[in-house]
C-alpha cells in the first residue's frame, strides 16, 4: 500500500486567514481525494484532486473556498481559505491506485479555528 | 443516490469475545465494493476489509469477517477474540465500481470499546 504523508498534522489559525494542507504520496496514484470529518462525524468526501485540471467538487464545497492543487502523480495541497470557526474539522487525504481498488489515508491535520 | 446507515453509535465487548458491527447500504447498482475501516484515537485511518459486491464468499482477514447478504443489502462486520487494541471508530464505506470515481461514501461510525 502507498504511504502517505500528510502535513501539517494539526493547526491552530485565526478566523479570516488561510492553511494549506500538504499531501505526498511515495508513489505514484491515479486517484487523489481529499475528506472533511467535523467533529465526532463521519467523513465527507470535498474534492478529486485531478492531475494537471481542476479537482472536481462535491455539492456544497466550492473552489473559491477550499482551491486544490494536483501538480504530479505524488503530490495535492488543500487550502482551507478565510476560515471561521465552522471550518474546524479534520481534513484527510486518500489515495487509491486504481479505479475502483481500496483507498488508504494520510494521518489526517485537525484544524482548529479560533 | 447511494446511502450507507450504522445504527449503532456505541459497541462495547469484552477482551477475547466476539463483537458484531452493523451496516446497512441503499444503491440501485450491481457493480459495486464495500469497505470496512478503523479509526483509532491517532485519526489514521486504517482499511479493515473489502468486499466486492460480486463476490458470493464473505471476505475474511484474520480475525476480522464479513456477513454479506446483497440481496438485504447488509454488511456487518464481525471481530473474534477481541483486543484492546481493536478500541476505534469503525466505518461502513459503499464505492460505486459503475461510476470509476473511487469515492467512498461513509456511515456513520460506531464507537467500539474493548474492555479489558
Amino acid at each position: 500500500s502507498a504511504v502517505i504523508s500528510q502535513k501539517p498534522s494539526r493547526d491552530i489559525c485565526q478566523r479570516g486567514t488561510s492553511l494549506t494542507i500538504q499531501c505526498q504520496v511515495d508513489s505514484q496514484v491515479t486517484m487523489m481525494f481529499w475528506y472533511r470529518q467535523q467533529p465526532g462525524q463521519s467523513l465527507t468526501l470535498i474534492a478529486t484532486a485531478n492531475q494537471g485540471s481542476e479537482a472536481t467538487y462535491e455539492s456544497g464545497f466550492v473552489i473559491d473556498k477550499f482551491p486544490i492543487s494536483r501538480p504530479n502523480l505524488t503530490f495535492s495541497t488543500l487550502t482551507v481559505s478565510n476560515m471561521s470557526p465552522e471550518d474546524s474539522s479534520i481534513y484527510l487525504c486518500s489515495v487509491a491506485e486504481s479505479m475502483n481498488t481500496e483507498a488508504f489515508f494520510g494521518q489526517g491535520t485537525r484544524l482548529t479555528v479560533v | 443516490a447511494q446511502t450507507v446507515t450504522q445504527s449503532q453509535p456505541e459497541m462495547s465487548v469484552q477482551e477475547a469475545e466476539t463483537v458484531t458491527l452493523s451496516c446497512t447500504y441503499d444503491t440501485s447498482e450491481n457493480n459495486y465494493y464495500l469497505f470496512w475501516y478503523k479509526q483509532p484515537p491517532s485519526r489514521q485511518m486504517i482499511l479493515v476489509i473489502r468486499q466486492e459486491a460480486y463476490k458470493q464468499q464473505n471476505a475474511t482477514e484474520n480475525r476480522f469477517s464479513v456477513n454479506f447478504q446483497k440481496a438485504a443489502k447488509s454488511f456487518s462486520l464481525k471481530i473474534s477474540d477481541s483486543q484492546l487494541g481493536d478500541t476505534a471508530m469503525y466505518f461502513c464505506a459503499f464505492m460505486n465500481g459503475s461510476s470509476n470515481t473511487g469515492k467512498l461514501i461513509f456511515g456513520q461510525g460506531t464507537t467500539l470499546q474493548v474492555k479489558p
